[in-house]
Formats: structure tokens, C-alpha cells, sequence
């Protein structure tokens, strides 16, 4: 089975702080992806990486950051968190080639307060 | 503009109560629908995949079927186990880097009481 790690599940921070969010997969996928989860908003992609140091922007970039340093993880960095980025964070990943699924982390629930 | 939509945003059923949760889309080009899973303060979990219209793909009491402009989830005789936000995702036929991206639907919240 896919495993897709993120490295923390609830996270408390203050506004102005520089945030750093981890993902890590075991499959060996190419494609990893960034995406924040609000009631009422549904799944809006932050950030997507199709390749070691490539990074893509998504829908809503603004505010973030992204590293792919190896291919089995793929960081979000809120460079100067404020509180309308509190949030579910989810992390996912699929293999490079069409038709193929994006595998999901449990998502990192975000605060700044 | 919305390329996924899904309706009912909300849906409620008396268990063995079957029922249908709709996913229309208009990207061009379907590469594939995805169907997901998600329990609250969860990630989403992978259910179905559908390539072309006319296929169908079935597990336990779900079923997704295909059409050219939108996907059905058949749930038959659901349980409150069944109870969740049911996601709805589709590939569009972009080329280089974007291929791998999906587009979701805002989802359906299915609850189902004894």
C-alpha cells in the first residue's frame, strides 16, 4: 500500500512565524501535491512538484512556498504565517502518466493564531 | 469557474436506504473520474477510477458508473459505516507537467442513521 507521511497532525503556531509542513511517500512517486482543505471550499491546490526541484504553482500560491529536494518529500513553507492560513493541510502523490490516482496523507490541521 | 460540481452538498439515508450521489464536470479532454472517500479528520482515501463513458466499477455496496458529462456513485443498501464525504476528481487531457493534476469537486456529505 501507499504511505503517505505528514509530519505532524495538529500544529500550533503564531502569526508572522515562518511554518514548515513535511510529506514523505514510499512509492517512489513522481508527482507530489500541496493542498489546503476548507469547509464550504472543498480541496484548492497550493503547489504541485512533477520532478525533483520542479515545482508548479496551483490555484492559490500566494503566501507559500515549496522545496523537493529528493523525490520521496515535498515541503510547504508558509514564509510569514497569518491566520487566514489556518487550515487542513493535505499532502499527496501519484505516479507520473495519466489516469493515475493521488494517494493522500491524514493532512496536518494547521492554527496561527 | 467550477469544472467539478457535485450534488447533493449534503445527503441523509436510513440504512438499506439506496440512494445516488452525482458528479458532473466539464473539463475537455477526460483523461479519467476519480471517486474518494473521506472521514472527518481524515485524508481523502481512493475508492474508483473511470477511463470512459459507459464503464462502471463496483466495490462492496458502492458503484460508480460513467457518462460523457457526469459520474454517479450508487449506494445500495448503505449501513452508517458508509457515512462520509464522498469526493469526486477528474484528469483533464493536459499535456507536459499539468498532466498529473486532478480537479475536485466540493464533495458530498453522506449520512446514514440506523
Amino acid at each position: 500500500d501507499v504511505k503517505v507521511t505528514q509530519s505532524s497532525r495538529y500544529l500550533v503556531k503564531r502569526t508572522g512565524e515562518k511554518v514548515f509542513l513535511e510529506c514523505v511517500q514510499d512509492m517512489d512517486h513522481e508527482n507530489m501535491f500541496w493542498y489546503r482543505q476548507d469547509p464550504g471550499l472543498g480541496l484548492r491546490l497550493i503547489y504541485f512538484s512533477y520532478d525533483v526541484k520542479m515545482k508548479e504553482k496551483g490555484d492559490i500560491p500566494e503566501g507559500y512556498s515549496v522545496s523537493r529536494e529528493k523525490k520521496e518529500r515535498f515541503s510547504l513553507i508558509l514564509e510569514s504565517a497569518s491566520t487566514n492560513q489556518t487550515s487542513m493541510y493535505l499532502c499527496a502523490s501519484s505516479p507520473r502518466g495519466r489516469r493515475q490516482p493521488q494517494h493522500f496523507g491524514d493532512g496536518t490541521r494547521l492554527s496561527i493564531l | 469557474e467550477d469544472q467539478v460540481t457535485q450534488s447533493p452538498e449534503a445527503l441523509r439515508l436510513q440504512e438499506g436506504e439506496s440512494s445516488s450521489l452525482n458528479c458532473s464536470y466539464t473539463v475537455s479532454g477526460l483523461r479519467g473520474l476519480f471517486w474518494y472517500r473521506q472521514d472527518p479528520g481524515k485524508g481523502p482515501e481512493f475508492l474508483f477510477t473511470l477511463y470512459s463513458a459507459g464503464e462502471e466499477k463496483e466495490k462492496e455496496r458502492l458503484k460508480a458508473t460513467l457518462t460523457k458529462k457526469e459520474s454517479f456513485l450508487h449506494i445500495t443498501a448503505p449501513k452508517p459505516e458508509d457515512s462520509a464525504t464522498y469526493l469526486c476528481a477528474v484528469q483533464a487531457g493536459y499535456r507536459g507537467s499539468t498532466l498529473g493534476r486532478l480537479y475536485f469537486g466540493r464533495g458530498t456529505q453522506l449520512t446514514v442513521w440506523p
